[in-house]
Order: structure tokens, then C-alpha cells, then sequence
């Protein structure tokens, strides 16, 4: 059974300040690990999908890092813009089942 | 066409009636999702469904019965359904796991 956890539940920071959140999942069975974005009344948007151990992305101000091996990644928002604000969930993936982390809720205050 | 749309919106449903979800994609992805999300928890798996066949049923009541009449199409049928059911409905699609999910905004389900 997949048990995906994310750390801290919500985060307040000020403009400009960077930011990043956990996610843990368990290193056997892994297939690959999701982030997403999600707005409230939004869809949920992909960000990243990691399947490899060392990998790392970006998109703009947004990037992510991956360890397969201790079941652990890195989000991480450089210079956050009150934009930003938004549900961040993790979710690891075992073939065709995705689950998803209880999500961190990141506030940005101007 | 790089959505998945889902209807209603939003959904206010007696217990003894029967209503349908309804989600429509059309970027050839093979497999479709329903997920249910209930206020500060995370998204729940039900149903998954590959090439249009049923792959995965989380165990969910018979109440909700899904269906895929062709690969642009995911129903979620509902019947009988119980006030803990009001939840948000989400539905997904996605070529394979390694790609991405796309989601649609979901229905937002109220049984009274």
C-alpha cells in the first residue's frame, strides 16, 4: 500500500522569500513521483513527473529533486510571488494507481 | 484539445435519486480516472479504467457505478447515494503514469 506524506501542511511567507516542501513515499514498488499545483475552483496542474533517483527539474522559479533510494523530494519555489499561492500535492505513482499526500497549502503575502 | 471537461459543475442530489457525472477527453489518452476529494484530504483513487476496460476498483460501493462507453468518455453513475458521499469528484486522463495527469475541475456533489 502507497502512503504518501507531505511536509508542512501550509506555509505563510512574504513575497520574495523562497520556499520548499517534502514529500515522502515509500522507496519499494516506486514507479514515478507527480507534483501539482492546484488552485482553488482550478483543475490540479502537473508540474513535474520524476521517475529516475538523482533526477531534478525546473520550470521558471519551481524546481524538484528526487530520491528514490530514502523515498523522499524536494519542491522548492525561489522568490515566491503572492501568484504562488496554491495547494502543492505530491503523489507517487505504482503502475496505473496514483496517490496522492494530504498536500502543503503555501500562502504569499505581498 | 488539451482539457478534460467535466459536467455538471455542481450537483444536489437526493438520496433516492439517480444522477450521472459525466468527463470527456480528446488527446487519445488511454487511460481515465474518477477520484474523490473531501475537504483537506487528499484526492482518493475509485476508479481506473485502461483502453476502456475496468483495471482498478478501490473498493468502492456499488452505489457508484462507472462506465466508459468509448476512449473520450468516463460516467460515474449515482444511485442511492448517502450525505457522507458529498465530496468533490474529480476526473483525470493521462497516456501512462510517467506523462502526467490531466484533471478536470471537477463536480462539486451535495446529497441532501
Amino acid at each position: 500500500i502507497l502512503n504518501v506524506e507531505q511536509s508542512p501542511q501550509s506555509l505563510h511567507v512574504q513575497e520574495g522569500d523562497s520556499t520548499n516542501f517534502t514529500c515522502s513515499f515509500p522507496s519499494s514498488n516506486f514507479y514515478a513521483l507527480h507534483w501539482y499545483r492546484w488552485e482553488t475552483a482550478k483543475s490540479p496542474e502537473a508540474l513535474f513527473v520524476m521517475t529516475l533517483n538523482g533526477d531534478e527539474k525546473k520550470k521558471g522559479r519551481i524546481s524538484a529533486t528526487l530520491n528514490t533510494k530514502e523515498g523522499y523530494s524536494y519542491l522548492y519555489i525561489k522568490g515566491s510571488q503572492p501568484e504562488d499561492s496554491a495547494t502543492y500535492l505530491c503523489a507517487a505513482s505504482h503502475t496505473d494507481k496514483l496517490i496522492f499526500g494530504t498536500g502543503t497549502r503555501l500562502q504569499v503575502f505581498p | 484539445d488539451t482539457e478534460v471537461t467535466q459536467t455538471p459543475k455542481h450537483l444536489v442530489m437526493g438520496m433516492t435519486n439517480k444522477k450521472s457525472l459525466k468527463c470527456e477527453q480528446h488527446m487519445g489518452h488511454r487511460a481515465m480516472y474518477w477520484y474523490k476529494q473531501k475537504a483537506k484530504k487528499p484526492p482518493e483513487l475509485m476508479f481506473v479504467y485502461s483502453y476502456e476496460k475496468l483495471s482498478i476498483n478501490e473498493s468502492v460501493p456499488s452505489r457508484f457505478s462507472p462506465e466508459c462507453p468509448n476512449s473520450s468518455l468516463l460516467n460515474l453513475h449515482l444511485h442511492a447515494l448517502q450525505p457522507e458521499d458529498s465530496a468533490l469528484y474529480l476526473c483525470a486522463s493521462s497516456q501512462a503514469s510517467q506523462y502526467g495527469y490531466t484533471f478536470g475541475s471537477g463536480t462539486r456533489l451535495t446529497v441532501v
